[in-house]
């Protein structure tokens, strides 16, 4: 089947630095890529959806100038926490858009702000 | 608008006994039902779906679930729990299959006692 990979899957980084999480579809095309967020013990929480070659669509209360999200390409889509501070400290998920694809989870990213 | 409510944040069985983990989902369209599970600083792993082909969904694991719509209820069920079913457990629905998002669930921990 489909295969997501997200990278990196663990990250630190000081606080003011800005971090890039990459989501690759590997064997299909993803016109859309949802990007998730869980703090922990909570739920996963839809941050803002990507559309490639056009503009992310943003869930109210997410900073789309904090969260910058790009979708250059049908097998990639990205996530940059800008100046990161120890709130953005979370599991960062992504899961392509499309028939049948609820299953393709990316592994996830854990942020750690420091 | 969609939403799923998951009863009990944390459930403890037996290794062996019967697994039970509730969900009761709202929506005003008929609705794509899902669970998943996630193990520690991982993705989330499809369970199951429930996409109104039948009301009795078998997934992986030797985990089922039954739609009930007069209950507005998805409950997971396994009859004899493993001690590798430890994780955590999500109820999402959707107004389609994964083209669309999936509004998670707050998520049940379950334990297996030894």
């Amino acid at each position: 089947g489909a295969v997501v990979s997200q990278h990196p899957s663990w990250v630190i980084c000081k606080s003011g630095t800005s971090v890039k999480i990459e989501c690759r579809s590997l064997d299909f095309q993803a016109t859309t890529m949802f990007w998730y967020r869980q703090f922990p013990k909570q739920s996963l929480m839809l941050m803002a959806t990507s559309n490639e070659g056009s503009k992310a669509t943003y869930e109210q209360g997410v900073e789309k100038d904090k969260f910058l999200i790009n979708h250059a390409s049908l097998t990639l889509s990205t996530l940059t926490v800008t100046s990161a501070h120890p709130e953005d400290s979370s599991f960062y998920i992504c899961r392509p858009g499309g028939l049948n694809t609820e299953a393709f989870f990316g592994q996830g990213t854990r942020l750690t702000v420091v | 608008a969609q939403s799923v409510t998951q009863l009990g944040s944390h459930v403890s069985v037996s290794e062996g006994a019967l697994v039970l983990l509730r969900c009761n989902y709202s929506s005003s369209v008929p609705p794509y039902l899902f669970w998943y599970v996630q193990y520690p600083n991982k993705g989330l792993q499809l369970l199951l779906k429930y996409t109104s082909a039948a009301t009795l969904v078998k997934g992986i694991n030797g985990f089922e679930a039954e739609f009930k719509k007069s209950e507005t209820s998805f409950h997971l069920t396994k009859p004899s729990a493993h001690m590798s079913d430890a994780a955590e457990y999500f109820c999402a629905v959707s107004d389609q299959d994964g083209a669309n998002n999936l509004f998670f669930g707050t998520g049940t921990r379950l334990t297996v006692i030894p």
